[in-house]
């Protein structure tokens, strides 16, 4: 099993939809972070949670939000999707421990498509 | 502020050949930098990370460098095979509770 999933793997809305990304991971990760992907462009950080009760904006938050249900899972949301929100979506983790690598561990990512 | 180039943005070489792709960084005051691969439709894998004391990692046929004074490093394949056609990406962070800065990839095609 995937030890980061993303649902839903592919989602076509239309502009104005609320739309919610989610994101759960099996690593024991304290650590989760939502980037967009855009061709030619890399990937952009949107938020980042490093524990629960820690939510931090990235350099592209405007238009999103999210929330840590728990360690495991951290969604994203879209309240009023529009088109330049189109993009590959990630999910991704790592953990703080010492002597840890700082390793991100991704999810196989979801496409949003808002015509 | 941070900024991540990765030049070229596509390469493509003959099976076998040895290869390097090149990223460039403009804040040395790094604390890591890490290489990716990603596969078309699919996430990110870590290839390798470099510590900012560290000059050099290994893994099978990859080796990434880091010359941090001149905000540099290199991803060194060698002996590649069609398999390792995907886009690389690298990417640095300034500290382990900072966000991570991504360059923009380099699609790789080897040829059979």
């Amino acid at each position: 099993d995937a030890d980061v999933t993303q649902t839903p793997r592919n989602r076509i809305t239309k502009t104005g939809k609320r739309i919610m990304l989610e994101c759960s991971q099996t690593k024991g990760h304290d650590r989760m972070y939502w980037y967009r992907q855009d061709p030619g462009l890399g990937l952009r950080l949107i938020y980042y949670s490093f524990d629960v009760k820690d939510i931090n904006k990235g350099e592209i938050s405007d238009g999103y939000s999210v929330s840590r249900q728990a360690q495991a899972k951290f969604s994203l949301s879209l309240e009023s999707a529009i088109p330049n929100q189109t993009a590959l979506y990630f999910c991704a983790t790592s953990v703080s421990r010492t002597g840890s690598t700082d390793t991100q561990y991704f999810g196989p990512g979801t496409r949003l498509t808002v015509l | 502020k941070q900024e991540v180039t990765q030049i070229p943005a596509a390469l493509s070489v003959p099976e076998g050949e040895n290869l390097v792709l090149n990223c460039s960084f403009t804040d040395s005051a790094i604390y890591n930098l890490q290489w990716f691969r990603q596969d078309p439709g699919k996430g990110l894998t870590s290839l390798l990370l470099i510590q900012s004391s560290q000059r050099e990692q290994t893994s099978g046929r990859l080796n990434a460098s880091l010359d941090k004074s001149s905000g540099r490093s290199t991803l060194y394949i060698a002996a590649s095979q069609p398999g390792d056609s995907a886009t690389y990406l690298c990417a640095v962070s300034r500290s382990s509770a900072s966000k991570i800065i991504f360059g923009s990839g380099t699609r790789l095609s080897i040829r059979p």
